[in-house]
């Protein structure tokens, strides 16, 4: 149980245009849902904290209005980058959670953007 | 901000055990956690440890925790090929998991 699944799992676009990522909970419903960056050879860092039917949080230094967060249901969140560049290029990581506590959040298995 | 190290690259022999070090900043972390990263796979909760412990024993998985100088290990006896994968240790800090930048662990034969 517990699964998180993402899609695509790769993408190659072209600079300028919008790519929309979905992150999935298959078995269970997230109150919750977790959108991360990984940068090679650096560490996860969270993006964005989404709760289904209300705006997004974001940390600092993320811009809100190129990576647009939509969790319209308890099963399903997107991450879409708008006017996407190369430095947008990376590995997008989301996660979904059961409730309160870190052990109740689950990873998919990453989303893979490369940025022409 | 806060901070969490770990070292990059980890070899080692299988059936040896393994190391994985991490030191973290945030001292007010309630719990500290090692996850697993395989290629293709979300990451995996692998275990966690209370701030208040020193020690953490789940079958082939030995976690200690030194407060006074933050620093966390994770230790995996008997290593197979299948522990290959990439560890990160991670902290809370507000409700939120900072990571540390993971180890890749290859196991040879």
């Amino acid at each position: 149980g517990a699964v998180v699944s993402q899609h695509p799992s790769r993408v190659i676009c072209k600079s300028g245009t919008s790519v929309k990522i979905e992150c999935r909970s298959l078995d269970f419903q997230a109150t919750t849902m977790f959108w991360y960056r990984q940068f090679p050879k650096k560490s996860l860092m969270l993006m964005a904290t989404s709760n289904e039917g209300s705006k997004a949080t974001y940390e600092q230094g993320v811009e809100k209005d190129k990576f647009l967060i939509n969790h319209a249901s308890l099963t399903l969140s997107t991450l879409t980058v708008t006017s996407a560049h190369p430095e947008d290029s990376s590995f997008y990581i989301c996660s979904a959670s059961t409730g309160m506590g870190v052990e109740t959040q689950y990873f998919g298995p990453g989303t893979r953007l490369l940025v022409l | 901000g806060e901070d969490v190290e770990q070292s990059l690259f980890l070899s080692v022999r299988e059936g040896d055990s393994s190391v994985i070090n991490c030191t973290y900043t945030d001292s007010s972390s309630t719990y500290l956690y090692w996850y697993k990263q395989e290629p293709g796979a979300g990451l995996q909760l692998l275990t966690y440890i209370f701030s208040n412990m020193d020690m953490k024993q789940d079958q082939r998985l030995t976690v200690l925790l030194n407060k006074k100088d933050k620093h966390l290990s994770l230790r995996i006896a008997d290593t197979q090929t299948g522990d290959s994968a990439i560890y990160f240790c991670a902290e809370t800090f507000t409700d939120k998991l900072i990571f540390g930048t993971g180890t890749r662990l290859q196991v040879f034969p």
